[in-house]
Protein backbone atom coordinates (compact mmCIF):
# COMPACT_ATOMS: atom_id res chain seq x y z
CA UNK A 1 0.00 0.00 0.00
CA UNK A 2 0.58 3.38 -0.11
CA UNK A 3 3.42 5.10 1.96
CA UNK A 4 3.20 8.77 4.18
CA UNK A 5 5.90 9.89 5.62
CA UNK A 6 5.15 12.68 8.26
CA UNK A 7 7.33 14.84 10.37
CA UNK A 8 8.70 15.68 12.67
CA UNK A 9 6.76 13.70 14.63
CA UNK A 10 7.22 15.55 17.89
CA UNK A 11 7.66 19.15 18.32
CA UNK A 12 7.86 21.78 21.32
CA UNK A 13 7.56 25.44 20.25
CA UNK A 14 7.39 28.37 21.63
CA UNK A 15 4.48 30.50 21.89
CA UNK A 16 4.69 33.13 19.19
CA UNK A 17 7.03 30.94 16.49
CA UNK A 18 5.84 28.90 13.60
CA UNK A 19 6.10 25.53 13.20
CA UNK A 20 6.03 23.12 9.98
CA UNK A 21 4.97 20.23 9.26
CA UNK A 22 5.41 17.92 6.15
CA UNK A 23 3.77 15.35 5.13
CA UNK A 24 5.30 13.24 2.21
CA UNK A 25 4.27 10.42 -0.65
CA UNK A 26 6.42 8.15 -1.02
CA UNK A 27 5.48 5.49 -3.46
CA UNK A 28 2.81 7.79 -5.23
CA UNK A 29 1.62 10.94 -6.84
CA UNK A 30 -1.19 12.71 -4.42
CA UNK A 31 -2.75 15.19 -5.62
CA UNK A 32 -5.13 15.61 -2.75
CA UNK A 33 -3.83 15.28 0.69
CA UNK A 34 -5.82 16.06 4.02
CA UNK A 35 -5.01 17.41 7.32
CA UNK A 36 -6.94 16.55 10.57
CA UNK A 37 -6.36 17.46 14.41
CA UNK A 38 -6.81 15.01 16.88
CA UNK A 39 -7.35 15.86 20.86
CA UNK A 40 -6.24 13.32 23.24
CA UNK A 41 -8.50 10.64 23.70
CA UNK A 42 -10.82 12.25 20.82
CA UNK A 43 -11.64 11.40 16.71
CA UNK A 44 -10.17 13.14 14.39
CA UNK A 45 -11.38 16.62 12.82
CA UNK A 46 -10.51 17.23 9.10
CA UNK A 47 -9.18 20.74 9.32
CA UNK A 48 -8.16 21.37 5.36
CA UNK A 49 -8.23 19.36 2.07
CA UNK A 50 -4.86 20.18 -0.05
CA UNK A 51 -4.87 20.48 -3.39
CA UNK A 52 -1.48 20.12 -5.47
CA UNK A 53 -1.17 23.23 -7.44
CA UNK A 54 -4.16 25.14 -6.06
CA UNK A 55 -5.57 26.88 -3.20
CA UNK A 56 -6.67 24.71 -0.11
CA UNK A 57 -9.90 23.93 0.91
CA UNK A 58 -10.61 24.54 4.67
CA UNK A 59 -13.26 23.59 6.81
CA UNK A 60 -15.52 25.44 8.76
CA UNK A 61 -14.32 27.41 11.58
CA UNK A 62 -10.45 26.49 10.35
CA UNK A 63 -8.42 29.99 10.62
CA UNK A 64 -6.62 29.59 6.78
CA UNK A 65 -4.10 32.47 7.63
CA UNK A 66 -3.20 30.41 11.12
CA UNK A 67 -3.29 26.99 9.56
CA UNK A 68 -1.29 27.60 6.40
CA UNK A 69 -1.11 24.80 3.74
CA UNK A 70 0.94 24.34 0.70
CA UNK A 71 1.33 21.78 -1.70
CA UNK A 72 3.40 22.52 -4.13
CA UNK A 73 4.39 19.02 -5.33
CA UNK A 74 2.89 15.78 -6.11
CA UNK A 75 4.79 14.05 -3.29
CA UNK A 76 4.57 17.01 -0.31
CA UNK A 77 1.84 19.10 1.37
CA UNK A 78 3.11 20.95 4.56
CA UNK A 79 1.14 22.61 7.25
CA UNK A 80 2.55 25.51 8.78
CA UNK A 81 0.93 26.88 12.30
CA UNK A 82 1.56 30.46 12.41
CA UNK A 83 2.27 32.32 15.74
CA UNK A 84 1.49 29.28 17.71
CA UNK A 85 -0.37 29.47 20.97
CA UNK A 86 -0.75 27.02 24.07
CA UNK A 87 -4.24 26.48 22.66
CA UNK A 88 -2.81 24.96 19.11
CA UNK A 89 -1.24 22.09 21.07
CA UNK A 90 -2.52 18.98 19.63
CA UNK A 91 -1.74 15.98 17.18
CA UNK A 92 -1.75 16.46 13.57
CA UNK A 93 -2.08 14.14 11.36
CA UNK A 94 -1.88 13.43 7.11
CA UNK A 95 -3.42 11.44 4.85
CA UNK A 96 -3.66 10.54 1.15
CA UNK A 97 -6.52 9.47 -0.27
CA UNK A 98 -9.91 9.25 1.79
CA UNK A 99 -11.36 10.57 -1.25
CA UNK A 100 -11.89 7.95 -2.62
CA UNK A 101 -13.78 4.44 -2.84
CA UNK A 102 -10.44 3.32 -1.37
CA UNK A 103 -9.00 3.24 2.06
CA UNK A 104 -6.63 5.97 3.03
CA UNK A 105 -3.34 6.20 4.26
CA UNK A 106 -2.04 7.98 7.21
CA UNK A 107 1.15 9.84 7.88
CA UNK A 108 2.61 9.04 11.78
CA UNK A 109 1.23 12.07 13.20
CA UNK A 110 2.77 15.30 14.65
CA UNK A 111 2.34 16.00 18.54
CA UNK A 112 3.06 20.05 18.46
CA UNK A 113 2.93 21.40 22.13
CA UNK A 114 3.22 25.12 22.30
CA UNK A 115 4.94 26.23 25.52
CA UNK B 1 -21.75 17.16 12.57
CA UNK B 2 -19.84 13.84 13.65
CA UNK B 3 -21.28 11.43 11.42
CA UNK B 4 -20.36 8.53 13.35
CA UNK B 5 -20.84 7.70 16.55
CA UNK B 6 -19.31 4.36 18.43
CA UNK B 7 -20.03 2.45 21.03
CA UNK B 8 -18.36 1.45 23.67
CA UNK B 9 -16.51 4.27 23.97
CA UNK B 10 -13.95 2.03 26.19
CA UNK B 11 -14.12 -1.68 26.07
CA UNK B 12 -11.65 -3.65 28.84
CA UNK B 13 -11.15 -7.27 27.91
CA UNK B 14 -8.89 -10.53 28.60
CA UNK B 15 -6.67 -11.99 26.12
CA UNK B 16 -8.43 -14.44 24.11
CA UNK B 17 -12.13 -12.84 24.80
CA UNK B 18 -13.39 -11.43 21.07
CA UNK B 19 -13.86 -7.69 21.47
CA UNK B 20 -16.97 -6.62 19.47
CA UNK B 21 -17.25 -2.24 18.84
CA UNK B 22 -20.33 -0.48 16.94
CA UNK B 23 -20.67 2.42 14.95
CA UNK B 24 -23.77 3.99 13.80
CA UNK B 25 -24.02 6.76 10.90
CA UNK B 26 -26.65 9.07 9.71
CA UNK B 27 -26.86 9.70 6.21
CA UNK B 28 -26.46 7.62 3.49
CA UNK B 29 -22.83 6.64 2.43
CA UNK B 30 -21.03 4.75 -0.07
CA UNK B 31 -18.41 2.77 1.70
CA UNK B 32 -17.54 2.56 5.50
CA UNK B 33 -13.98 2.31 6.80
CA UNK B 34 -12.43 0.59 9.92
CA UNK B 35 -9.28 2.22 11.63
CA UNK B 36 -6.74 1.28 14.13
CA UNK B 37 -4.79 4.07 16.41
CA UNK B 38 -1.74 3.23 18.52
CA UNK B 39 -1.44 5.57 20.69
CA UNK B 40 0.29 8.73 19.37
CA UNK B 41 0.36 7.54 16.03
CA UNK B 42 -0.92 7.80 12.66
CA UNK B 43 -3.98 5.59 11.42
CA UNK B 44 -3.74 2.39 9.75
CA UNK B 45 -6.42 0.85 7.82
CA UNK B 46 -8.41 -2.34 8.78
CA UNK B 47 -11.74 -3.21 6.93
CA UNK B 48 -13.31 -1.80 3.81
CA UNK B 49 -16.79 -2.42 3.56
CA UNK B 50 -19.35 -0.81 0.80
CA UNK B 51 -22.74 -0.21 0.64
CA UNK B 52 -23.87 -2.80 -1.03
CA UNK B 53 -22.06 -5.35 1.21
CA UNK B 54 -23.13 -7.05 4.49
CA UNK B 55 -20.34 -9.14 5.97
CA UNK B 56 -16.56 -8.92 5.44
CA UNK B 57 -13.64 -10.97 6.85
CA UNK B 58 -9.94 -10.26 7.28
CA UNK B 59 -7.62 -12.64 9.50
CA UNK B 60 -9.74 -12.39 12.86
CA UNK B 61 -11.58 -9.50 11.94
CA UNK B 62 -15.61 -9.12 11.29
CA UNK B 63 -16.89 -6.28 10.15
CA UNK B 64 -20.57 -6.03 9.06
CA UNK B 65 -22.72 -3.43 7.31
CA UNK B 66 -26.17 -2.84 8.02
CA UNK B 67 -27.78 0.47 5.41
CA UNK B 68 -31.37 0.36 7.10
CA UNK B 69 -29.99 0.60 10.27
CA UNK B 70 -27.28 2.87 9.32
CA UNK B 71 -24.59 0.80 12.21
CA UNK B 72 -21.53 -1.56 11.22
CA UNK B 73 -19.82 -3.71 13.66
CA UNK B 74 -16.16 -4.93 13.94
CA UNK B 75 -16.08 -7.71 15.55
CA UNK B 76 -12.13 -9.17 16.83
CA UNK B 77 -12.00 -12.42 17.87
CA UNK B 78 -9.25 -14.44 20.12
CA UNK B 79 -8.16 -10.72 20.96
CA UNK B 80 -4.65 -10.25 22.41
CA UNK B 81 -2.59 -7.95 23.91
CA UNK B 82 -1.69 -6.03 21.07
CA UNK B 83 -4.72 -5.60 20.22
CA UNK B 84 -4.89 -2.58 22.89
CA UNK B 85 -5.31 0.38 20.73
CA UNK B 86 -8.18 2.88 19.30
CA UNK B 87 -10.54 1.57 16.73
CA UNK B 88 -12.35 4.29 14.64
CA UNK B 89 -14.97 3.65 12.20
CA UNK B 90 -14.79 5.99 9.17
CA UNK B 91 -17.78 6.49 6.73
CA UNK B 92 -17.47 8.09 2.72
CA UNK B 93 -20.30 9.84 1.02
CA UNK B 94 -19.31 10.49 -2.92
CA UNK B 95 -21.04 13.95 -2.37
CA UNK B 96 -19.19 15.40 0.35
CA UNK B 97 -15.81 13.73 -1.15
CA UNK B 98 -14.15 13.22 2.71
CA UNK B 99 -14.11 10.37 5.19
CA UNK B 100 -16.03 11.54 8.21
CA UNK B 101 -14.84 9.85 11.59
CA UNK B 102 -16.62 8.03 14.59
CA UNK B 103 -15.84 8.80 18.21
CA UNK B 104 -13.62 5.84 18.60
CA UNK B 105 -13.66 3.27 20.68
CA UNK B 106 -10.61 2.42 23.06
CA UNK B 107 -10.06 -1.18 23.64
CA UNK B 108 -7.79 -2.87 26.16
CA UNK B 109 -6.79 -5.96 26.49
CA UNK B 110 -5.02 -7.80 29.03
CA UNK B 111 -2.36 -10.26 29.07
Amino acid sequence: GAVVSQHPSRVICKSGTSVKIECRSLDFQATTMFWYRQFPKQSLMLMATSNEGSKATYEQGVEKDKFLINHASLTLSTLTVTSAHPEDSSFYICSESGAGNTEAFFGQGTRLTVV
Amino acid sequence: SQQGEEDPQALSIQEGENATMNCSYKTSINNLQWYRQNSGRGLVHLILIRSNEREKHSGRLRVTLDTSKKSSSLLITASRAADTASYFCATYRTSYGKLTFGQGTILTVHP
